[in-house]
């Protein structure tokens, strides 16, 4: 089965500063990778997907993520964070070797301060 | 951009009543789905719904539970006997292709509470 594992539960940042949250997944094959954004009060919405091809991958509002297989490792990073990426992000698997079904990490809170 | 649509946003119910969780997908897309989110806890999967039968459920979604399309644009949840434990965050995705290839698009949620 698969899962994923992210590090860190809550990070607090002061805006312009860098961000990197972990994310970890075990699944013995083949991977899509995504990371899911909620502002409060809001729905999840898609930040970035992995399927296959360059492992940087760039996303919405700035955010990227490197898939680095040996490390079974989709990092999310931004050079420089602002008050509005307040939020929580998920990082989720999707096994490409059947059925549809994402798992999700347990999730980051990140508030950013002014 | 097209949205999936939840109602109700909020639903406080007693314990052992049956409650019906409403969505309304994007209209192209094929792939239904239902995950909660336990207060405090991970996003779980719950089940996938294509061609009108579900195409995978987990180990959550037990007799108490039932998917269904009644209409070309509803795709309901139905908790028949609700638990204490069901209190979460409800949330409808649907996507275009199996494989989430696009991506699901999530709806807001259904806060149910189980008193």
């Amino acid at each position: 089965a698969q899962s994923v594992s992210q590090h860190n539960h809550h990070v607090i940042l002061s805006e312009a500063a860098s961000l990197e949250l972990g994310c970890n997944y075990s699944y013995g094959g083949t991977v899509n990778l995504f990371w899911y954004v909620q502002y409060p009060g809001q729905h999840l919405q898609l930040l970035l997907k992995y399927f296959s091809g360059d492992p940087l991958v760039k996303g919405i509002k700035g955010f990227e993520a490197e898939f680095i297989k040996s490390k079974f490792s989709f990092n999310l990073r931004k050079p420089s964070v602002q008050w509005s990426d307040t939020a929580e992000y998920f990082c989720a698997v999707m096994s490409t070797g059947g059925g549809n079904k994402l798992t999700f990490g347990t999730g980051t809170q990140l508030k950013v301060e002014l | 951009e097209p949205e999936v649509t939840q109602t109700p946003s909020h639903q406080v119910t007693q314990m052992g009543q049956e409650v019906i969780l409403r969505c309304v997908p994007i209209s192209n897309h094929l792939y239904f789905y239902w995950y909660r989110q336990i207060l405090g806890q991970k996003v779980e999967f719950l089940v996938s719904f294509y061609n009108n039968e579900i195409s995978e459920k987990s180990e959550i979604f037990d007799d108490q539970f039932s998917v269904e399309r009644p209409d070309g644009s509803n795709f309901t949840l139905k908790i028949r006997s609700t638990k204490l434990e069901d209190s979460a965050m409800y949330f409808c995705a649907s996507s275009v292709a199996g494989q989430g290839h696009h991506g699901y698009t999530f709806g807001s949620g259904t806060r149910l509470t189980v008193v």
